[in-house]
């Protein structure tokens, strides 16, 4: 594809429910990340995984969140149990290894 | 620990004013900095960034940064603003050792005066 994309647009869901996020990379790119960008907080990184080594989940705020990546393409992120502090736009970016990295449009997830 | 400092939240300016965006850095080893945009409802879009060479990097859209090692910044700057300018600006800087990932600033959101 021309560049990353993220699906759904936007989410709303009850607290409690769980949610998956997808992110399919630009083709090519071995990189995959994962961010979150709340309200006055800016962007937080969350995951990252290069080819098939073991993911980088130092950013990952609790054992709710969780993420795959199948084949070294798309990804999924997962988020049990969501909370109302689990609002925020969820960013993928990807590249090819240490370059810069693009972004897709982002997932809005509203937990009510 | 790396950290990128956005000190101005919000910045007005009047179209065709000229424009400078801060910011400032912490990181251990030689950076790579990036300018962002990111208009409403959109995701983030590369302005420009540096690796290394010239100190000067021109960008898209008219832009241009400035590293400054000495005092740690990256500033972002246009001679002359369009109103669709309008939008939030972010500065990241890559972590070159481990895990290649973007420390993001807080942004800074920019409104332009007709």
């Amino acid at each position: 594809g021309a560049g990353v994309s993220q699906s759904p647009s936007n989410k709303v869901t009850e607290k409690g429910k769980d949610v998956e996020l997808r992110c399919d990379p630009i083709s090519g790119h071995t990189a995959l990340y994962w961010y979150r960008q709340s309200l006055g907080q800016g962007l937080e990184f969350l995951i990252y995984f290069q080819g098939n080594s073991a993911p980088d989940k130092s950013g990952l705020p609790s054992d709710r969140f969780s993420a795959e990546r199948t084949g070294g393409s798309v990804s999924t992120l997962t988020i049990q149990r969501t909370q109302q502090e689990d609002s925020a736009v969820y960013l993928c970016a990807s590249s090819s290894g240490a370059d810069t990295q693009y972004f897709g449009p982002g997932t809005r997830l509203t937990v009510l | 620990a790396q950290s990128v400092t956005q000190p101005d939240i919000h910045i007005t300016v009047s179209e065709g004013a000229s424009l400078e965006l801060r910011c400032n850095y912490s990181y251990g080893a030689t950076p790579y900095l990036f300018w962002y945009v990111q208009s409403p409802g959109q995701g983030l879009q590369l302005l420009l960034k540096y690796f290394s060479g010239d100190t000067l990097v021109q960008g898209i859209k008219g832009f241009e940064a400035e590293f400054k090692r000495s005092q740690s910044s990256f500033n972002l700057r246009k001679p002359s603003v369009h109103w669709s300018d309008a939008a939030e600006y972010f500065c990241a800087v890559a972590t070159t050792s481990g895990t290649y990932k973007y420390i993001f600033g807080t942004g800074t959101r920019l409104k332009v005066l007709a």
